[in-house]
């Protein structure tokens, strides 16, 4: 099994749906993160969240929310599903960084592409 | 805050020949900075890492990428590229020196393709 799993890897939905996308996670990680990709755009932050009782705003979270239901796992919702929330989006993982170089960087699930139609 | 450019969008090369992907970073104290590769369809897979030390990096996969302060560059080599490495390259930094390598900011991207 990947170490961070993104379901579903595909989904279309209409205008205005809720829609739910779910990462979960078996490095042990207590950092969690969600981006999305653009043509063009490169990856941006959606969330992120240090802990279980620790969620954040990231450069562009307006129109998502986000749960964190257990440190292993890491939810992004739509509440209502606009056409400009097409993209790819990724959620990523990361360990407490304990000092110059014991940091590795984040792992990431294999995507969601997510339509709105 | 910080910022990351990769000034160029799509780079071909010939297989068998060297590469050179550019990143410049903006970032007021020493960054800690990141390639990812993404092939397509996958998930982003880290190259290799700088945090400190010796400014010349090792990574997977036969890349390596220079640190220099000067020019504010992270700039990602590989002698000579195999078809396998055409994908899309990813140069990011880390928030330091509170956050370490967490909250990462990610450059647009720069697609790479292998001609025979």
């Amino acid at each position: 099994d990947a170490d961070v799993t993104q379901t579903p890897r595909n989904r279309i939905t209409k205008t205005g749906k809720r829609i739910m996308l779910e990462c979960s996670q078996t490095k042990g990680h207590d950092r969690m993160y969600w981006y999305r990709q653009d043509p063009g755009l490169g990856l941006r932050l959606i969330y992120y969240s240090f802990d279980v009782k620790d969620i954040n705003k990231g450069e562009i979270s307006d129109g998502y929310s986000v749960s964190r239901q257990a440190q292993a796992k890491f939810s992004l919702s739509l509440e209502s599903a606009i056409p400009n929330q097409t993209a790819l989006y990724f959620c990523a993982t990361s360990v407490r960084d304990l000092g110059p170089g014991r940091g590795a960087g984040y792992t990431f699930g294999s995507g969601t592409r997510l339509t709105v139609v | 805050a910080q910022s990351v450019t990769q000034p160029d969008i799509h780079i071909t090369v010939s297989e068998g020949a060297s590469l050179e992907l550019r990143c410049n970073y903006s970032y007021g104290a020493t960054p800690y900075l990141f390639w990812y590769v993404q092939s397509p369809g996958q998930g982003l897979q880290l190259l290799l890492k700088y945090f400190s030390g010796d400014t010349l990096v090792q990574g997977i996969k036969g890349f390596e990428a220079e640190f220099k302060r000067s020019q504010s560059s992270f700039n990602l080599r590989k002698p000579s590229v195999h078809w396998s490495d055409a994908a899309e390259y990813f140069c990011a930094v880390g928030e330091t020196p509170n956050f370490g390598n967490e909250k990462l900011t990610f450059g647009t991207g720069t697609r790479l393709t292998i001609i025979p």
